[in-house]
C-alpha cells in the first residue's frame, strides 16, 4: 500500500559519475520535494514542484536538477557527484486533500555512497 | 523563508515516564503549520502531530500532545507514557505556501 515510492533504496556511484534517483506516487498530491539528508541532520530543501512550477533554493548547487513529467513521477539527477553529495534524499508530497493539508508524505529515501 | 530551531540534540526518558520536546520557530506569516515528524534509525519519516497556526487548541494524538504558544513562537512536544518504540530523531518542522522548514532535531533515547 506503499504511496510515496523512491527508487533505489541505495545507489552507489563513481566521483563525477551522473546518478538519477526516481519518486513515484499514488496519492494525486500537487506538489512533490526532494530533501537532502546527511548523517543525523535536518532534511534540507533541494527543491519543489507545485504541478509544473519549478521551486528552486538559492542555495541549491546546479549540480542538482531535477524533472517532472507527470503528476505522479519526479526525479532528482546529479549531474556530477562529489564525495560531499553523499547522502540520503528523500522525496515528499504534499497539497492533497485526503492528507489533510499542508501534511508531507515521504518516501523510505534513495540512500547514496559516492566512491 | 521560516526558520525553526530545536535546541536539545539529544533527550532520554525511562519508559512509562513523560518527556517534552522544545522547538521555537520563527515566521512573518500568519497563515502556516507546525508539525513533529518522527524518524526511526533507517526508516521512513512518518507524521506525529500537526498543529495549524490559527486554532488555540492545542493538538493532541494518542500519547502525544504540543503545548502551542504562538507568541511566543513555541512549539514543544509531550510523549505521556513513552514506549521503547518511541526511539527515534523527532523534527520540528513548520510549513508556508507549500514551503516545509525542519528544525535540526532531537535524538530521544528510551530507556527499559
Amino acid at each position: 500500500d506503499a504511496m510515496v515510492i523512491q527508487n533505489p533504496r541505495y545507489q552507489v556511484t563513481q566521483f563525477g559519475k551522473p546518478v538519477t534517483l526516481s519518486c513515484s506516487q499514488t496519492l494525486n498530491h500537487n506538489v512533490m520535494y526532494w530533501y537532502q539528508q546527511k548523517s543525523s541532520q535536518a532534511p534540507k530543501l533541494l527543491f519543489h514542484y507545485y504541478d509544473k512550477d519549478f521551486n528552486n533554493e538559492a542555495d541549491t548547487p546546479d549540480n542538482f536538477q531535477s524533472r517532472r513529467p507527470n503528476t505522479s513521477f519526479c526525479f532528482l539527477d546529479i549531474r556530477s557527484p562529489g564525495l560531499g553529495d553523499a547522502a540520503m534524499y528523500l522525496c515528499a508530497t504534499g497539497g492533497g486533500r485526503a492528507s489533510g493539508a499542508n501534511v508531507l508524505t515521504f518516501g523510505a529515501g534513495s540512500r547514496l555512497t559516492v566512491l | 523563508a521560516q526558520t525553526v530551531t530545536q535546541s536539545q540534540p539529544e533527550m532520554s526518558v525511562q519508559e512509562a515516564e513523560t518527556v517534552t520536546l522544545s522547538c521555537t520557530y520563527d515566521t512573518s506569516e500568519s497563515d502556516y503549520y507546525l508539525f513533529w515528524y518522527k524518524q526511526p534509525p533507517s526508516r521512513q519519516m512518518i507524521l506525529v502531530i500537526r498543529q495549524e497556526a490559527y486554532k488555540q487548541q492545542n493538538a493532541t494524538e494518542n500519547r502525544f500532545s504540543v503545548n502551542f504558544q504562538k507568541a511566543a513562537k513555541s512549539f514543544s512536544l509531550k510523549i505521556s507514557d513513552s514506549q521503547l518504540g518511541d526511539a527515534a530523531m523527532y523534527f520540528c518542522a513548520s510549513i508556508n505556501n507549500n514551503d516545509m522548514r525542519f528544525g535540526a532535531g532531537t535524538r530521544l533515547t528510551v530507556k527499559p
